[in-house]
């Protein structure tokens, strides 16, 4: 069971280029989240989907796009990198049942330059 | 403003004492409630989850915590400490996904 995959799983960017974060979820679950996890800020929500079709914004939005592709994936897009994106990035999913447990990926590692 | 407060940042205890890491929450009606922990390099792991009934939750790895509403808390607990326990341990509210700033803990032997 490969649950919550994210790729990739290191990056490297110079200050102002772009790139995109996958996630896809094979747990056929409605909700998709993206965090960011920062020393000493615990997990910080960007965005999330409630369901395909829709996104929502989280805490700390700015600098960042989101698409649900489908209901399986969701993506995480840098449109202008800047050094203060330099983070650890987690996808996560859930099924809004009443458990409202989030599966987790391993998490992406980004360092902008 | 809605919040999840872990006072401790960083915990070290002795293998085989008993641990209470703390979690205070401020919320208008009473939250959905989770501990999950974070191994070195991985992605998060639930321990376990209050929704209601029981106030003393018991989770994975034995580990429990306990809602405590007049206090707006939900303090994790274990018994005896394994170095394996060694990890992040963050908690967080069901209602908005939201998580505490984390507690790091470190076991000595």
């Amino acid at each position: 069971n490969a649950g919550v995959t994210q790729t990739p799983k290191f990056q490297v960017l110079k200050t102002g280029q772009s790139m995109t974060l996958q996630c896809a979820q094979d747990m056929n679950h409605n909700s998709m989240y993206w965090y960011r996890q920062d020393p000493g800020m615990g997990l910080r929500l960007i965005y999330y989907s409630a369901s395909e079709g829709t996104t929502d914004k989280g805490e700390v939005p700015n600098g960042y796009n989101v698409s649900r592709l489908n209901k399986r994936e969701f993506s995480l897009r840098l449109e202008s990198a800047a050094p203060s994106q330099t983070s650890v990035y987690f996808c996560a999913s859930r099924d809004r049942g009443v458990t409202g447990e989030l599966f987790f990926g391993e998490g992406s590692r980004l360092t902008v330059l | 403003a809605q919040s999840v407060t872990q006072p401790d940042i960083h915990i070290t205890v002795s293998e085989g004492a008993s641990l209470e890491l703390r979690c205070n929450y401020s919320y208008g009606a009473t939250p959905y409630l989770f501990w999950y922990v974070q191994s070195p390099g991985q992605g998060l792991q639930l321990l376990l989850k209050y929704f209601s009934g029981d106030t003393l939750v018991q989770g994975i790895k034995g580990f429990e915590a306990e809602f405590k509403r007049s206090q707006s808390s939900f303090n994790l607990r274990k018994p005896s400490v394994h170095w394996s326990d060694a990890a992040e341990y963050f908690c967080a509210v069901y209602n908005d996904m939201r998580f505490g700033a984390g507690t790091r803990l470190t076991v000595k032997p």
